[in-house]
Protein backbone atom coordinates (compact mmCIF):
# COMPACT_ATOMS: atom_id res chain seq x y z
CA UNK A 1 0.00 0.00 0.00
CA UNK A 2 1.49 3.63 -0.63
CA UNK A 3 2.02 5.75 2.03
CA UNK A 4 3.03 9.84 2.84
CA UNK A 5 5.42 11.45 5.03
CA UNK A 6 5.45 15.47 5.17
CA UNK A 7 9.05 16.07 6.49
CA UNK A 8 7.91 19.28 8.22
CA UNK A 9 4.56 19.75 10.37
CA UNK A 10 4.96 22.85 10.90
CA UNK A 11 6.99 25.55 8.57
CA UNK A 12 7.55 29.80 9.26
CA UNK A 13 8.41 32.18 6.89
CA UNK A 14 8.39 35.74 6.34
CA UNK A 15 6.33 37.69 3.46
CA UNK A 16 8.40 37.73 0.19
CA UNK A 17 10.35 34.74 0.91
CA UNK A 18 10.83 31.60 -1.15
CA UNK A 19 8.93 27.96 0.75
CA UNK A 20 9.35 24.12 -0.05
CA UNK A 21 6.98 22.16 1.83
CA UNK A 22 8.46 18.80 1.24
CA UNK A 23 6.39 15.58 0.82
CA UNK A 24 7.89 11.92 -0.26
CA UNK A 25 6.03 8.74 -0.88
CA UNK A 26 6.40 5.35 -1.33
CA UNK A 27 4.87 3.28 -3.76
CA UNK A 28 5.67 0.40 -6.36
CA UNK A 29 3.33 1.61 -9.01
CA UNK A 30 2.30 4.39 -11.06
CA UNK A 31 0.83 6.76 -9.02
CA UNK A 32 -0.95 10.27 -9.02
CA UNK A 33 -0.19 13.05 -6.71
CA UNK A 34 -1.98 15.96 -5.29
CA UNK A 35 -1.44 18.91 -2.79
CA UNK A 36 -4.77 20.06 -1.11
CA UNK A 37 -4.41 23.47 1.07
CA UNK A 38 -7.25 24.34 4.19
CA UNK A 39 -7.60 27.55 5.43
CA UNK A 40 -8.52 28.17 8.93
CA UNK A 41 -11.76 26.71 9.93
CA UNK A 42 -12.30 25.70 6.14
CA UNK A 43 -12.65 22.45 4.40
CA UNK A 44 -9.67 21.07 1.80
CA UNK A 45 -9.37 23.04 -1.48
CA UNK A 46 -7.40 20.88 -4.16
CA UNK A 47 -4.73 23.07 -5.27
CA UNK A 48 -2.69 21.03 -7.62
CA UNK A 49 -2.53 18.06 -9.29
CA UNK A 50 -0.40 15.45 -11.30
CA UNK A 51 -2.30 12.76 -13.27
CA UNK A 52 0.81 12.05 -16.05
CA UNK A 53 2.48 14.32 -18.85
CA UNK A 54 4.57 17.20 -17.78
CA UNK A 55 6.52 16.50 -14.36
CA UNK A 56 5.96 20.45 -13.19
CA UNK A 57 2.58 21.20 -12.29
CA UNK A 58 1.19 24.75 -11.57
CA UNK A 59 -1.75 26.55 -9.27
CA UNK A 60 -2.89 29.73 -10.34
CA UNK A 61 -1.69 31.29 -7.24
CA UNK A 62 1.59 31.01 -7.72
CA UNK A 63 2.41 27.35 -6.07
CA UNK A 64 4.42 24.92 -8.12
CA UNK A 65 4.88 21.06 -7.40
CA UNK A 66 7.51 18.78 -8.91
CA UNK A 67 7.32 14.75 -9.49
CA UNK A 68 10.28 13.18 -9.18
CA UNK A 69 10.02 9.87 -10.06
CA UNK A 70 12.91 8.08 -8.96
CA UNK A 71 13.33 10.69 -5.46
CA UNK A 72 9.62 9.71 -4.75
CA UNK A 73 8.63 13.00 -3.62
CA UNK A 74 6.70 15.56 -4.88
CA UNK A 75 7.31 18.60 -3.19
CA UNK A 76 5.36 22.12 -3.49
CA UNK A 77 7.37 25.84 -3.89
CA UNK A 78 6.40 28.87 -4.01
CA UNK A 79 9.01 32.09 -4.96
CA UNK A 80 7.43 34.73 -2.77
CA UNK A 81 4.92 33.87 -0.34
CA UNK A 82 1.78 36.49 1.29
CA UNK A 83 0.55 36.48 4.20
CA UNK A 84 -2.32 35.15 2.54
CA UNK A 85 -0.78 32.10 1.90
CA UNK A 86 -0.66 30.83 5.98
CA UNK A 87 -2.65 27.71 5.51
CA UNK A 88 -2.35 23.99 6.31
CA UNK A 89 -1.60 22.00 3.13
CA UNK A 90 -1.77 18.10 2.67
CA UNK A 91 -0.32 15.84 0.52
CA UNK A 92 -1.97 13.26 -1.10
CA UNK A 93 -1.02 9.82 -3.27
CA UNK A 94 -3.32 7.24 -4.65
CA UNK A 95 -2.07 4.55 -7.25
CA UNK A 96 -3.11 4.39 -11.30
CA UNK A 97 -4.86 1.18 -11.15
CA UNK A 98 -8.21 1.82 -12.27
CA UNK A 99 -9.31 3.82 -10.26
CA UNK A 100 -9.54 1.26 -7.10
CA UNK A 101 -7.28 2.68 -4.59
CA UNK A 102 -8.13 5.16 -2.04
CA UNK A 103 -6.41 8.72 -1.88
CA UNK A 104 -3.80 8.41 1.06
CA UNK A 105 -3.33 11.57 2.88
CA UNK A 106 0.32 13.24 4.70
CA UNK A 107 -0.56 14.52 8.16
CA UNK A 108 -0.13 18.13 6.93
CA UNK A 109 1.90 20.89 6.89
CA UNK A 110 1.11 24.26 8.67
CA UNK A 111 2.32 27.57 6.75
CA UNK A 112 2.88 30.66 8.38
CA UNK A 113 3.59 33.85 6.80
CA UNK A 114 4.82 36.40 9.26
CA UNK A 115 4.70 40.18 8.28
CA UNK B 1 -23.06 24.49 -8.23
CA UNK B 2 -23.07 23.92 -4.79
CA UNK B 3 -20.12 21.18 -4.49
CA UNK B 4 -20.45 19.05 -1.46
CA UNK B 5 -22.46 20.34 1.41
CA UNK B 6 -22.70 19.14 5.14
CA UNK B 7 -25.18 19.74 7.63
CA UNK B 8 -25.06 20.97 10.63
CA UNK B 9 -21.92 22.74 10.90
CA UNK B 10 -21.50 22.93 14.79
CA UNK B 11 -23.04 20.14 16.95
CA UNK B 12 -22.58 19.68 20.88
CA UNK B 13 -23.84 16.28 22.29
CA UNK B 14 -23.90 14.60 25.62
CA UNK B 15 -22.19 11.32 26.07
CA UNK B 16 -24.79 8.53 25.03
CA UNK B 17 -26.56 10.60 22.49
CA UNK B 18 -27.05 9.86 19.00
CA UNK B 19 -26.91 12.05 15.66
CA UNK B 20 -26.84 11.82 11.95
CA UNK B 21 -24.60 13.92 9.90
CA UNK B 22 -25.65 14.29 6.68
CA UNK B 23 -23.27 15.26 3.13
CA UNK B 24 -25.05 15.93 -0.16
CA UNK B 25 -22.82 16.73 -3.68
CA UNK B 26 -24.33 18.05 -6.85
CA UNK B 27 -21.37 16.63 -9.00
CA UNK B 28 -22.53 13.66 -10.06
CA UNK B 29 -19.76 11.31 -8.38
CA UNK B 30 -19.36 7.64 -7.54
CA UNK B 31 -17.94 7.89 -4.46
CA UNK B 32 -17.67 9.53 -1.05
CA UNK B 33 -16.25 9.79 2.02
CA UNK B 34 -16.08 10.58 5.53
CA UNK B 35 -13.18 11.66 7.37
CA UNK B 36 -12.66 13.20 10.75
CA UNK B 37 -9.73 15.44 11.47
CA UNK B 38 -7.45 16.13 14.63
CA UNK B 39 -5.13 17.99 16.09
CA UNK B 40 -1.49 16.52 14.71
CA UNK B 41 -3.29 13.34 12.78
CA UNK B 42 -4.19 15.02 9.65
CA UNK B 43 -7.10 13.37 8.44
CA UNK B 44 -8.24 10.03 8.99
CA UNK B 45 -10.74 7.69 7.09
CA UNK B 46 -13.49 6.86 8.44
CA UNK B 47 -16.12 4.95 6.02
CA UNK B 48 -16.14 5.24 2.47
CA UNK B 49 -18.89 4.26 -0.48
CA UNK B 50 -16.48 3.41 -3.82
CA UNK B 51 -20.03 3.98 -5.74
CA UNK B 52 -24.00 3.85 -4.50
CA UNK B 53 -24.98 0.58 -3.22
CA UNK B 54 -21.56 0.13 -1.50
CA UNK B 55 -19.65 1.13 1.77
CA UNK B 56 -16.62 -0.19 3.23
CA UNK B 57 -14.54 0.46 6.30
CA UNK B 58 -11.69 3.31 6.84
CA UNK B 59 -9.04 3.04 9.15
CA UNK B 60 -11.06 4.48 11.87
CA UNK B 61 -14.71 2.80 11.84
CA UNK B 62 -15.47 2.34 15.60
CA UNK B 63 -18.23 4.26 17.01
CA UNK B 64 -19.57 4.83 13.47
CA UNK B 65 -22.25 3.31 10.50
CA UNK B 66 -22.68 4.88 7.67
CA UNK B 67 -25.68 4.86 4.69
CA UNK B 68 -25.33 5.58 0.82
CA UNK B 69 -29.29 7.06 0.78
CA UNK B 70 -28.58 7.56 -3.24
CA UNK B 71 -25.96 8.74 -5.45
CA UNK B 72 -26.24 11.93 -3.96
CA UNK B 73 -26.29 11.63 -0.34
CA UNK B 74 -24.10 9.69 2.02
CA UNK B 75 -24.53 10.33 5.87
CA UNK B 76 -22.33 9.10 9.02
CA UNK B 77 -24.40 8.00 12.28
CA UNK B 78 -22.87 7.66 15.76
CA UNK B 79 -25.12 5.94 17.80
CA UNK B 80 -23.95 6.83 21.29
CA UNK B 81 -21.43 9.21 21.52
CA UNK B 82 -18.16 9.15 23.60
CA UNK B 83 -15.65 12.22 24.29
CA UNK B 84 -13.63 10.53 22.24
CA UNK B 85 -15.28 11.33 18.66
CA UNK B 86 -15.17 15.25 19.74
CA UNK B 87 -13.37 16.56 15.93
CA UNK B 88 -13.95 18.20 13.11
CA UNK B 89 -16.12 15.53 10.65
CA UNK B 90 -15.54 15.90 6.62
CA UNK B 91 -17.55 14.55 3.70
CA UNK B 92 -15.88 14.69 0.30
CA UNK B 93 -16.56 12.84 -3.20
CA UNK B 94 -14.93 12.21 -6.04
CA UNK B 95 -15.53 10.72 -10.09
CA UNK B 96 -14.23 7.29 -8.07
CA UNK B 97 -12.09 5.81 -5.34
CA UNK B 98 -8.37 7.31 -5.96
CA UNK B 99 -9.26 10.72 -8.42
CA UNK B 100 -9.15 13.95 -6.47
CA UNK B 101 -11.56 14.53 -3.85
CA UNK B 102 -13.81 17.70 -3.11
CA UNK B 103 -14.61 18.41 0.80
CA UNK B 104 -17.44 20.13 2.45
CA UNK B 105 -17.22 22.46 4.48
CA UNK B 106 -17.08 20.50 8.03
CA UNK B 107 -18.74 19.60 10.99
CA UNK B 108 -17.22 20.73 14.11
CA UNK B 109 -19.00 18.13 16.65
CA UNK B 110 -18.23 18.22 20.98
CA UNK B 111 -19.32 15.46 22.80
CA UNK B 112 -19.25 16.36 26.64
Amino acid sequence: AQSVTQLDSQVPVFEEAPVELRCNYSSSVSVYLFWYVQYPNQGLQLLLKYLSGSTLVESINGFEAEFNKSQTSFHLRKPSVHISDTAEYFCAVSTVRGGSEKLVFGKGTKLTVNP
Amino acid sequence: NAGVTQTPKFQVLKTGQSMTLQCAQDMNHNSMYWYRQDPGMGLRLIYYSASEGTTDKGEVPNGYNVSRLNKREFSLRLESAAPSQTSVYFCASSTLVGYEQYFGPGTRLTVT
